[in-house]
């Protein structure tokens, strides 16, 4: 089965942990996302990854880590930084360049404790 | 207002309606594209539609784009109550970077 993969689907976060979510995908895909989705909201873009080992900030970069070391995953960190992480999180992939269609995980719910 | 705005925030209807969402953006764009989002999963690609086409199809789904108007409209015909879901739009900005920039999205109903 080709696709993306989240995980866990809930993670609880205890203050001052950090805590990192999974997304791997077996479309070989070049470039990789990562949203932060809000209740009623749409998708804010935190960092995306063209090509392995290079990353670029998105809109809400700040309280957020990642990395690109292999091709198939792109891990994001919520650290500590990031006072207000409750949210749904998407990851995504898309072939070639990041304007065309993008096809997405089923996404991670974090909770602060 | 942002570059992407779905129009109405909120829809609901009977199943056989048909539905339709409208996005306006700001600035030109490369291509356009509807995301569906059941409650609680991940989004799923509907349709792309490029700057310099005008309408698409894709079975009950029709698309339209209209660049003098930085709008498009997204149709949903004979609805059944497995279209609840909300929709979003997602413009590809031209000259911008490998990303795209999401509406808030349309949530609709379909009551049976």
């Amino acid at each position: 089965d080709g696709g993306i993969t989240q995980s866990p689907k809930y993670l609880f976060r205890k203050e001052g942990q950090n805590v990192t979510l999974s997304c791997e995908q077996n479309l070989n895909h070049d470039a990789m996302y990562w949203y932060r989705q809000d209740p009623g909201q749409g998708l804010r873009l935190i960092y995306y990854s063209q090509i392995v080992n290079d990353f670029q900030k998105g809109d809400i970069a700040e309280g957020y880590s990642v990395s690109r070391e292999k091709k198939e995953s792109f891990p994001l960190t919520v650290t500590s930084a990031q006072k207000n992480p409750t949210a749904f999180y998407l990851c995504a992939s898309t072939a070639g360049r990041g304007q065309e269609t993008q096809y997405f995980g089923p996404g991670t719910r974090l909770l602060v404790l | 207002s942002q570059q992407g705005e779905e129009d109405p925030q909120a829809l609901s209807i009977q199943e056989g309606e048909n539905a339709t969402m409208n996005c306006s953006y700001k600035t030109s764009i490369n291509n356009l594209q509807w995301y569906r989002q059941n409650s609680g999963r991940g989004l799923v690609h509907l349709i792309l539609i490029r700057s310099n086409e005008r309408e698409k199809h894709s079975g009950r789904l029709r698309v339209t784009l209209d660049t003098s108007k930085k709008s498009s409209s997204l149709l949903i015909t004979a609805s059944r109550a497995a279209d609840t879901a909300s929709y979003f739009c997602a413009t590809a900005i031209q000259g911008g970077s490998e990303k795209l920039v999401f509406g808030k999205g349309t949530k609709l109903t379909v009551n049976p």
